[in-house]
């Protein structure tokens, strides 16, 4: 069974950092692209950021591209999104989101979620 | 960037009947489009992707179609369980990749 767990949330200042995890078990890790997406307060999803299956290649949205980075650790089946810079408009809760198909198509359909995890930005 | 517009916002329908949901994209799709269910503090679910094929343990009562710019999603003989918010999703041209802005699907 395919698990995602994210963790790393909190509240924190804007300009501030935080590091989300999350934890995948149950596939091979290594053979899927992994995304972040987020949903602010009463709103509806956003897609953040996409890593490839070796981590070779990313993709933000523009709204975070230069202030976010995402990278995967294989060996430990974990993805990471290191946000730094935070705006009050990065409130939202994250999920991680794995692609459904780990063929060459890298197609972002996502079939498994994680449970989420909230981020607050304000002082 | 591609604008995902869905319609109605909300949909207030009785258990049993059948329901279309809309979702247009600014620009031609072919057929990459994925329709995600989300119920109240839960992540979503996939439900359809490629626009008409059903994602793994998904019940056959829901069927989605079109192509190009205009999509719907079908959910024949609502249950209780299917009352949720539905999103669509494009992933012809990305990034970045795009959402629509859900519609709600709730009980009359």
């Amino acid at each position: 069974e395919v698990q995602l767990v994210e963790s790393g949330g909190g509240l924190v200042q804007p300009g501030g950092s935080l590091r989300l995890s999350c934890a995948a078990s149950g596939f091979t890790f290594s053979n899927y692209a992994m995304s972040w997406v987020r949903q602010a307060p009463g709103k509806g999803l956003e897609w953040v950021s996409t890593i490839s299956g070796t981590g070779g290649t990313t993709h933000f949205t523009r709204s975070v591209k230069g202030r976010f980075t995402i990278s995967r650790d294989n060996s430990k089946n974990t993805l990471s999104l290191q946000m730094n810079s935070l705006r009050a408009e990065d409130t939202a809760v994250y999920y991680c989101a794995k692609y459904r198909s780990d063929s060459g198509n890298y197609n972002p359909e996502f079939d498994s979620w994680g449970q989420g995890t909230r981020v607050t930005v304000s002082s | 960037e591609i604008m995902m517009t869905q319609s109605p916002a909300t949909l207030s329908v009785s258990p049993g009947e059948t329901v279309t949901l809309s979702c247009r994209a600014s620009q031609n799709l072919s057929t990459k489009l994925a329709w995600y269910q989300q119920k109240a503090g839960q992540a979503p679910r996939l439900v359809i992707y490629g626009a008409s094929a059903r994602a793994t343990g998904v019940p056959a009562r829901f069927s989605g179609s079109g192509s190009g710019t205009e999509f719907t999603l079908t959910i024949s003989s609502l249950q209780s369980e299917d009352f949720a918010v539905y999103y669509c999703q494009q992933y012809n041209e990305w990034p970045p990749i795009t959402f629509g802005q859900g519609t709600r699907l709730e009980i009359k």
